[in-house]
Order: C-alpha cells, then sequence, then structure tokens
C-alpha cells in the first residue's frame, strides 16, 4: 500500500538553527500538508499546498516557516531559525490524485524535532 | 468547518463493539462526516467518512442519523490494538481542504 515517509525521524537541534524536515508525498496526489503536535496538545494545521504554491497557512506558519517542492517528489519544511517552542511533532500528509472525490488524507508517521 | 462534540475518553472490552458518538448539529448539506484516528504518537489515520448513507469498510461502521446531527463509529470487535484517539470532523470534500482535528475521544480497550 501507498504510504507517505517522513525524514528524519528525530532531529535534535540547537536554537536559532535552521531545520529542513522533508516527506515524500504518495506520487499521485497533487495536495500536500504539513501538520505539527506539541506534546500532549491537539494535532494543529499549520500549511497546504497545491499547484507549487501555498493554498492555505495558518497562524502559526510565520515567516520563519517556509515549504517548497524542489524535484516533483520530495515536499520540505524548512524552519530557519528553531525557538524552544518549534519542538513537536511535525506530520505530513497528502491526498488527491485517483481519491479525488473522498477528500482522505494521508498522513506520514511523523518527524520529531527538539530544540534545545 | 461545522464544529463537532465527543466524549473525552471511553472505555471498552476487547472484543466487544466500540460505538463512539458524535455530535454535528451545525452540519451543513455539503459537508461529510470523516473519522479519523491517531495511536499513540503516530500519524493520524483516516478511518471511513460518509455524507447521510450509512457505511462500512474493513476498519469500521459510520451510522448517521436522518438529520445528519449526529452519527456513530462503530469497531465491530475492538482489539487492544484500536486503542487510540478518535477525531470525528465535519468538513466539505474535496481533495484540498484541510482536515482541522479536535481534542477526539480517547479509547481505551481494556482485556
Amino acid at each position: 500500500e501507498p504510504e507517505v515517509t517522513q525524514t528524519p525521524s528525530h532531529q535534535v537541534t540547537q536554537m536559532g538553527q535552521e531545520v529542513i524536515l522533508r516527506c515524500v508525498p504518495i506520487s499521485n496526489h497533487l495536495y500536500f500538508y504539513w501538520y505539527r503536535q506539541i506534546l500532549g496538545q491537539k494535532v494543529e494545521f499549520l500549511v497546504s499546498f497545491y499547484n507549487n504554491e501555498i493554498s492555505e497557512k495558518s497562524e502559526i506558519f510565520d515567516d520563519q516557516f517556509s515549504v517548497e517542492r524542489p524535484d516533483g517528489s520530495n515536499f520540505t519544511l524548512k524552519i530557519r531559525s528553531t525557538k524552544l517552542e518549534d519542538s513537536a511533532m511535525y506530520f505530513c500528509a497528502s491526498s488527491g490524485g485517483t481519491y479525488l472525490t473522498t477528500g482522505e488524507l494521508f498522513f506520514g508517521e511523523g518527524s520529531r524535532l527538539t530544540v534545545l | 468547518d461545522a464544529k463537532t462534540t465527543q466524549p473525552t475518553s471511553m472505555d471498552c472490552a476487547e472484543g466487544r463493539a466500540a460505538n463512539l458518538p458524535c455530535n454535528h448539529s451545525t452540519i451543513s448539506g455539503n459537508e461529510y462526516v470523516y473519522w479519523y484516528r491517531q495511536i499513540h504518537s503516530q500519524g493520524p489515520q483516516y478511518i471511513i467518512h460518509g455524507l447521510k448513507n450509512n457505511e462500512t469498510n474493513e476498519m469500521a461502521s459510520l451510522i448517521i442519523t436522518e438529520d445528519r446531527k449526529s452519527s456513530t463509529l462503530i469497531l465491530p470487535h475492538a482489539t487492544l490494538r484500536d486503542t487510540a484517539v478518535y477525531y470525528c470532523i465535519v468538513r466539505a470534500s474535496g481533495g484540498y481542504q484541510k482536515v482541522t482535528f479536535g481534542t477526539g475521544t480517547k479509547l481505551q480497550v481494556i482485556p
């Protein structure tokens, strides 16, 4: 069964450092998303991406965050200068393609980011 | 998206049916009911969705009331691996629509 894969599974970084989280969505999907979950809290929407541009973003997704799809297969989330409060699990998701009418999102297993 | 209300937590004996309720009284005509679950800290997993008819797949059944103001997710024979947080979400269909997660129902399956 096709799946969304994310790397790294866990990253530890120092405050102020740049971090790039990578995702490989399901190959025929057209819509891509990043979510985050701070320990013990809800899963929060960050950004959605379609046709090589951001289609929607939340208040959390400020200028420190950026996304891109550099090569047609990877979908990346960059945090330019990490803060302690960026420590969370980050989930990538994709949807669309032949399942356009169902709208289900397929999630990866997440990348745990720890900022020291 | 319409708001949903779910119990904070539920217990279910292993092998029994787990019935998870959800209220969505402000649902509009073009909105579907989706269910996802999150096992421990894994990525959320899609379970099932429906518009107004009852739906069944290999994971679960979804019963939607005739007025569409509430629904029930049924796991027919709960196992320990079904212990998870279950999210009821109302949203329009379409691949571009984001999913907004609430706090869900923490289901504990007891041996």
